[in-house]
């Protein structure tokens, strides 16, 4: 199946300060990517949908300027926490599926994000 | 807007023993995929079983089947001859072609007694 790579796994920062999450579609080229929030024993919330070359498009409720995605490639797509807050501590996971053959979405491996 | 909702959040059972979870699901659409997603301690989600909603068969993986009953919206997972490996959380998705956007149950824990 098609891989998914998202960087890094884990992060620790400081209130305050922002952090880049990379999520990268190795063996094909994404065109649409998901980003989701999944806090302790809870299911998985989809934030935004991330387009190549145009803005992202954020579920009710999802602050974008608190997370700014970009996805500037058609193999890269990055979603930066700003001004992060311990609230925002959380695990945040990535997929994409092979444009125009959707048979299933392919996850990254995730990030854990502790805000200290 | 689809829904989905997995009402058991935690079972288990013994090795080499079946168990069955449970999904139903709300949507408007005609056209629409079923997904069974694992989420080992690992946290990395695995695809389990894949089910189109225009096939009347049920989809089977090796040990893994589904009870997919359409005018009920119901999807239901069978495991048999359950494994130590197959301790995780399992989540039930729909995926709307519309917008190709994914929607997930609220999960269900399950763990593998040896």
């Amino acid at each position: 199946g098609a891989v998914v790579s998202q960087h890094p796994s884990r992060v620790i920062c400081k209130s305050g300060t922002s952090v880049k999450i990379e999520c990268r579609s190795l063996d094909f080229q994404a065109t649409t990517m998901f980003w989701y929030r999944q806090f302790p024993k809870q299911s998985l919330m989809l934030m935004a949908t991330s387009n190549e070359g145009s803005k992202a498009t954020y579920e009710q409720g999802v602050e974008k300027d608190k997370f700014l995605i970009n996805h500037a490639s058609l193999t890269l797509s990055t979603l930066t926490v700003t001004s992060a807050h311990p609230e925002d501590s959380s695990f945040y996971i990535c997929s994409a599926s092979v444009p125009g053959t959707y048979t299933e979405a392919f996850f990254g491996q995730g990030t854990r994000l502790t805000v200290v | 807007a689809q829904t989905v909702t997995q009402s058991q959040p935690e079972m288990s059972v013994q090795d080499a023993e079946t168990v069955t979870l449970s999904c139903t699901y709300d949507t408007s659409e005609n056209n629409y995929y079923l997904f069974w997603y694992k989420q080992p301690p690992s946290r990395q989600m695995i695809l389990v079983i894949r089910q189109e909603a225009y096939k009347q068969q049920n989809a089977t993986e090796n040990r893994f089947s589904v009870n997919f009953q359409k005018a009920a919206k119901s999807f239901s997972l069978k495991i048999s001859d359950s494994q130590l490996g197959d301790t995780a959380m399992y989540f039930c998705a729909t995926f709307n072609f519309g917008n190709e956007k994914l929607t997930f149950g609220t999960g269900t824990r399950l763990t593998i007694i040896p």
